[in-house]
C-alpha cells in the first residue's frame, strides 16, 4: 500500500492552462505538505497544512491555491500556468502530534509547462 | 533564506569505501534531518537526530550533530552502488511551525 500517493505523475500542459495535483495519504499523519524541486533540485516549501487548517503559506504566487477537504487529502491547484512553473511538486506528510516532523514524501508530480 | 547547506554537492567513490557528507545551517534547530532522493523518486526519511543529541548510528548510517558549530554529518559505510542517490538535511528550525528547510543535496556515486 501506498503512503502517501500523488496524481497525476506525469503532467504537460500549455501556458495559461489551469491544473490540479491530487494527493493523499493513508498514514493517519496530522499535517501535510506541498514542496517544489526545481530543476537544480532544490526543494522548498511552498504549504503546510496542519488538521486541514492552513499553518504555512510560504511566498508563492496567488496563482496556486492548496485545499485539504479532510485531513488524508491536500491537493494543489494551479491557475495561469507560467513557463516557471515547470518542476517536480511533491506532496508530504508527518504526524506532528507525537513531536517529530519525520516526513513521508510522495513519488512527485513531474510539471512541464510548454 | 536557505537553513541547510549540503557539502560537498557531489561525491564520487569506489564500492567499499565510505562516504562522508556535511550539512551547515543558520539557525536553531528542534532536530536535523538526513533524507535520500534515488533519480526519479520520493525522498526517503534515513535518520532525525534532535538537538540535544550528538551522535546517532543506523545500519551503516553514523549521523553526527555540532550544534555550536551548527553543523551535522553523514557517514555511508561500507557504501554499495545502491546507494548512489542525492542526500539532502532538512532542518526543522524553532518556532517555524514545523517546517522542514531543506539544503541543495550532494549528488553520491557509488561505482562498483
Amino acid at each position: 500500500d501506498t503512503a502517501v500517493s500523488q496524481t497525476p505523475k506525469y503532467l504537460v500542459t500549455q501556458m495559461g492552462n489551469d491544473k490540479s495535483i491530487k494527493c493523499e495519504q493513508n498514514l493517519g499523519h496530522d499535517t501535510m505538505y506541498w514542496y517544489k524541486q526545481d530543476s537544480k533540485k532544490f526543494l522548498k516549501i511552498m504549504f503546510s497544512y496542519n488538521n486541514k487548517e492552513l499553518i504555512i503559506n510560504e511566498t508563492v504566487p496567488n496563482r496556486f491555491s492548496p485545499k485539504s477537504p479532510d485531513k488524508a487529502h491536500l491537493n494543489l491547484h494551479i491557475n495561469s500556468l507560467e513557463l516557471g512553473d515547470s518542476a517536480v511538486y511533491f506532496c508530504a506528510s508527518s504526524q506532528v502530534a507525537t513531536g517529530t516532523t519525520e516526513a513521508f514524501f510522495g513519488q512527485g508530480t513531474r510539471l512541464t509547462v510548454v | 533564506s536557505q537553513q541547510g547547506e549540503e557539502d560537498p554537492q557531489a561525491l564520487s567513490i569506489q564500492e567499499g569505501e565510505n562516504a562522508t557528507m556535511n550539512c551547515s545551517y543558520k539557525t536553531s534547530i528542534n532536530n536535523l534531518q538526513w533524507y535520500r532522493q534515488n533519480s526519479g523518486r520520493g525522498l526517503v526519511h534515513l535518520i532525525l537526530i534532535r538537538s540535544n543529541e550528538r551522535e546517532k548510528h543506523s545500519g551503516r548510517l553514523r549521523v553526527t550533530l555540532d550544534t555550536s558549530k551548527k553543523s551535522s554529518s553523514l557517514l555511508i559505510t561500507a557504501s554499495r552502488a545502491a546507494d548512489t542517490a542525492s542526500y539532502f538535511c532538512a532542518t526543522d528550525a524553532r518556532g517555524s511551525n514545523y517546517k522542514l528547510t531543506f539544503g541543495k543535496g550532494t549528488l553520491l556515486t557509488v561505482n562498483p
